[in-house]
């Protein structure tokens, strides 16, 4: 499975697009690149999932470029609701079972 | 919208009591996740379960603990002597494959397990 890394912590102010990089430099030719997100006493919820360019859904972005060794979550104009972990995670569904491996994760706050 | 559910969501037990977590999931997900998180840590991998057994499991996951379906909706997490340090809020997900060659994870709301 693909190591991945993330700033610790990053601040923003509603209103504004916050931009996420994480780094996975060994990512395999099967790996897809997914994003959850966690708040406070619950569970990860899913956010976007993309293999390469760019994907767009109605919460995010997920911006991947050609070498994939990197990718970025953009959540354009953050509100204080948008304070939670934010996790890169990397890997394939395997034989039958897609072995989850969170790293620390992000915590963004959103200040007013 | 469907969604993963858990009960009990808060689970108080004494040390070496054995307890059963339990978790609905979306009914036509085809796979299966239990997670751990301990307070104020990240979110660990414990298991995964596809066609009735289990495909993945992290070093945790020792004998300590087992997974079940049981029938049609309830896939269940034991643990069958708790210790201290098994005090964790516990995650199940379901998941289905996606286009390409992963999956897409919903988790339910968890239970907080405490041993005492």
């Amino acid at each position: 499975l693909a190591k991945t890394t993330q700033p610790i912590s990053m601040d923003s102010y509603e209103g504004q697009e916050v931009n996420i990089t994480c780094s996975h430099n060994n990512i395999a030719t099967n790996d897809y690149i997914t994003w959850y997100q966690q708040f406070p006493s619950q569970g990860p919820r899913f956010i976007i999932q993309g293999y390469k360019t760019k994907v767009t859904n109605e919460v995010a972005s997920l911006f991947i470029p050609a070498d994939r060794k990197s990718s970025t979550l953009s959540l354009p104009r953050v509100s204080l609701s948008d304070t939670a972990v934010y996790y890169c995670l990397v890997g394939d569904m395997g034989t039958g079972g897609f072995k989850t491996i969170f790293g620390a994760g992000t915590r963004l706050f959103v200040k007013a | 919208e469907p969604e993963v559910t858990q009960t009990p969501s808060h689970q108080v037990t004494q040390m070496g009591q054995e307890v059963i977590l339990r978790c609905v999931p979306i009914s036509n997900h085809l796979y299966f996740y239990w997670y751990r998180q301990i307070l104020g840590q990240k979110v660990e991998f414990l298991v995964s379960f596809y066609n009735n057994e289990i495909s993945e499991k992290s070093e945790i996951f020792d004998d300590q603990f087992s997974v079940e379906r049981p029938d049609g909706s309830n896939f269940t997490l034991k643990i069958r002597s708790t210790k201290l340090e098994d005090s964790a809020m516990y995650f199940c997900a379901s998941g289905h494959r996606t286009s390409g060659d992963t999956d897409t994870q919903y988790f339910g709301p968890g239970t907080r397990l405490t041993v005492l």
